[in-house]
């Protein structure tokens, strides 16, 4: 069935630290692929999507790419603050057919002063 | 502007008492969703609405009903709770399902003694 991996945590960074969290997915279509941002108590909000391969999605200094020939949709970011903080989660979504989105299991980042 | 507000945002039962969490978004979304978080398994979807008056089953819909009496309400109800149903809760709202991003609750977090 369909599915979202991604790396375990907790990855622990010191602050302007480059940052790669891995994802990648399986899906019998072609998904929408998101990565979601929870900071401590509250829901998880929207970071960045891309719909369709070789797409770039970008926000707040993280990029994602698309990667359909290695199903990946790795997270990445050049220089982390402590602001970053937060639990990250890799997602799915179908455009047709599904109203469901599958999410992988969320990878906590701690970044040091 | 509140978004997705979830009540309550704490809550312990003992095993066999029943529950409602109630769900009310102020976006006009059409879609409504109930997930639980569990560590180590991501977001997984218990019930979901594409509307007013219509309900579905997600993922892990046992020993959970809901209701969408009105559009901008979605409740989740506990009718025998179990230990098994601790967890923490999300509700989500989306304008259009599939591709488009999901707004999230701030979570409840429910312990089953």
């Amino acid at each position: 069935g369909d599915s979202v991996t991604q790396m375990e945590g907790p990855v622990t960074l010191s602050e302007e630290a480059f940052l790669t969290i891995n994802c990648t997915y399986t899906a019998t279509g072609y998904p929408s692929l998101f990565w979601y941002v929870q900071y401590p108590g509250e829901g998880l909000q929207l970071l960045l999507k891309a719909t369709k391969a070789d797409d770039k999605g970008s926000n707040k200094g993280f990029e994602a790419t698309y990667r359909k020939e290695t199903t990946s949709f790795h997270l990445e970011k050049g220089s982390v603050q402590v602001s970053d903080s937060a639990v990250y989660f890799c997602a799915l979504s179908f455009t047709s057919g599904t109203y469901k989105y599958i999410f992988g299991t969320g990878t906590r980042l701690k970044v040091l002063a | 502007n509140a978004g997705v507000t979830q009540t309550p945002k704490f809550r312990v039962l003992k095993t066999g008492q029943s529950m409602t969490l109630l769900c009310a978004q102020d976006m006009n979304h059409e879609y409504m969703y109930w997930y639980r978080q569990d560590p180590g398994m991501g977001l997984r979807l218990i019930h979901y609405s594409v509307g007013e008056g219509t309900t579905a089953k997600g993922e892990v819909p046992d020993g959970y009903n809901v209701s969408r009496l009105k559009k901008q309400n979605f409740l989740l109800g506990l009718e025998s709770a179990a230990p098994s149903q601790t967890s923490v809760y999300f509700c989500a709202s989306s304008s259009v399902a599939r591709s488009e991003k999901l707004f999230f609750g701030s979570g409840t977090q429910l312990s089953v003694l």
